[in-house]
């Protein structure tokens, strides 16, 4: 079965310039997460969906981040007037429901010259 | 601090068991331990969780200690696909990461 796809796999765009993130979920998992990967880090926290309820955005880090995750499904991840230290892989993961365990796409490696 | 304490690096020989120890002293009653592994240039892929007990699957033994302040994710025979960094982790919504441990494994 599919598994989680995350697009595009790379991204390169000039600073100042807004992206787009796109993830699509394992049919029929309710929650999805966005985390972020600087190089030889950990992944960082951004935004977690579960079903209809607001989403937990308390791990964006500025207003220029922004998600939204359309009739339960897609999600898009927005990051506004790019800086350089936005530069990261950008990793999506879905789970069956809050607790499950997540299962992860390849991410979007994001390069802001 | 949520994070767990790991080792920075290991390294095991094929066909060897393998044993990643995890410390996590400050866990709560509710909270579970997991286990992810990530290749390079790939996103992380589940590998076992557990909260009190011991647990097994296809893939690894999860031992939890009875205080439940340290675990062991155990891969009975390492293979070289197995090499990867290991992350242990509390809880699981806003799952918080810390540097994992990166397996080498040796033909």
């Amino acid at each position: 079965g599919a598994g989680v796809s995350q697009s595009p796999s790379n991204k390169v765009t000039e600073k100042g310039k807004d992206v787009e993130l796109r993830c699509d979920p394992i049919s029929g998992h309710t929650a999805l997460y966005w985390y972020r990967q600087s190089l030889g880090q950990g992944l960082e926290f951004l935004i977690y969906f579960q079903g209809n309820s607001a989403p937990d955005k308390s791990g964006l880090p500025s207003d220029r981040f922004s998600a939204e995750r359309t009739g339960g499904s897609v999600s898009t991840l927005t990051i506004q007037r790019t800086q350089q230290e936005d530069s990261a892989v950008y990793l999506c993961a879905s789970s069956l429901a809050d607790g499950q365990p997540q299962h992860f796409g390849d991410g979007t490696r994001l390069s802001i010259l | 601090d949520a994070k767990t304490t790991q080792p920075n690096s290991m390294e095991s020989n094929e066909e060897e068991p393998v044993h990643l120890p995890c410390n996590h002293s400050t866990i709560s009653g509710t909270d579970y331990i997991h286990w992810y592994r990530q290749l390079p240039s790939q996103g992380p892929e589940y590998v076992i969780h557990g909260l009190t007990s011991n647990v097994n699957n296809r893939m690894a033994s999860l031992a939890i200690a009875e205080d439940r302040k340290s675990s062991t994710l155990i891969l009975h025979r390492a293979t070289l696909r197995d090499a990867a960094v290991y992350y242990c982790i509390r809880s699981n919504r806003k799952l918080i990461w810390g540097l994992g441990t990166s397996l080498a494994v040796n033909p």
